[in-house]
């Protein structure tokens, strides 16, 4: 069972707008500003989306954003589109001796 | 742009050393702002960090607890890559292995991953 709960999946039409939630406690999402969100595409290595809750890198769309309110975070994916189709993993850095902790993951369906 | 080249053996007997290797490409493993991790994903754990190396006027490492007695991860400056170890391995130690760079801008989160080492622990 993952440190982070995410739901299983969520789905959206193309141009529509989805939120995945990220939840955890007091050790870990709700003590830092330090959640990011991770896109993995099947046989690919993960991809950093969102870093410090709500930074995207470089090259990241501004369809992607992050956002958190006490224990949760949260990804919202605005103006859906194919390519968005994967699953989405957030983590948290923690104060227990595990450092890193990360969700499930969320597969993405666009119907 | 920075880019992890993982290489290593993908079958492992039990009770054996796991040994993986990460060439790095664009930084260096001696930089003063970057992390360097190992991460581990399988279907029964998902995405587990293991451990880290990182250099700040000396070397440092943490490691997971949950691997912390069989685990090390070392730095080789002269060919700028660094190195995991996994001791005594079993079955539960099979999983895809990434090596990934963290900090270095991106606080607290992990910017750049190696394409992946499929690890099977069988005899």
């Amino acid at each position: 069972q993952s440190a982070l709960t995410q739901p299983a999946s969520v789905s959206g039409s193309p141009g529509q707008s989805i939120t995945i939630s990220c939840t955890g406690t007091s050790s870990d999402v709700g003590n830092y500003n330090y959640v990011s969100w991770y896109q993995q595409h099947p046989g690919k290595a993960p991809k950093l989306l969102i870093y410090e809750v709500s930074n995207r890198p470089s090259g990241i769309s501004n369809r992607f954003s992050g956002s958190k309110s006490g224990n949760t975070a949260s990804l919202t994916i605005s103006g859906l589109q194919a390519e968005d189709e994967a699953d989405y993993y957030c983590s948290s850095y923690t104060s227990s001796s595990t450092r890193w902790v990360f969700g499930g993951g969320t597969k993405l369906t666009v119907l | 742009q920075v880019q992890l080249q993982q290489s290593g053996p993908g079958l492992v007997k039990p009770s054996q050393t796991l040994s993986l290797t990460c060439a790095i490409s664009g930084d260096s493993v001696s930089s003063n702002s970057a992390a360097w991790n190992w991460i581990r994903q399988s279907p029964s754990r998902g995405l587990e960090w293991l451990g880290r190396t990182y250099y700040r006027s000396k070397w440092y490492n943490d490691y997971a607890v949950s691997v912390q007695s069989r685990i090390t991860i070392n730095p080789d400056t002269s060919k700028n890559q660094f190195s995991l170890q996994l001791n005594s391995v079993t079955p539960e130690d099979s999983a895809l292995y990434y090596c990934v760079r963290g900090g270095g801008g991106h606080n607290y989160a992990f910017g750049y991953w190696g394409q992946g080492t499929l690890v099977t622990v069988s005899s």
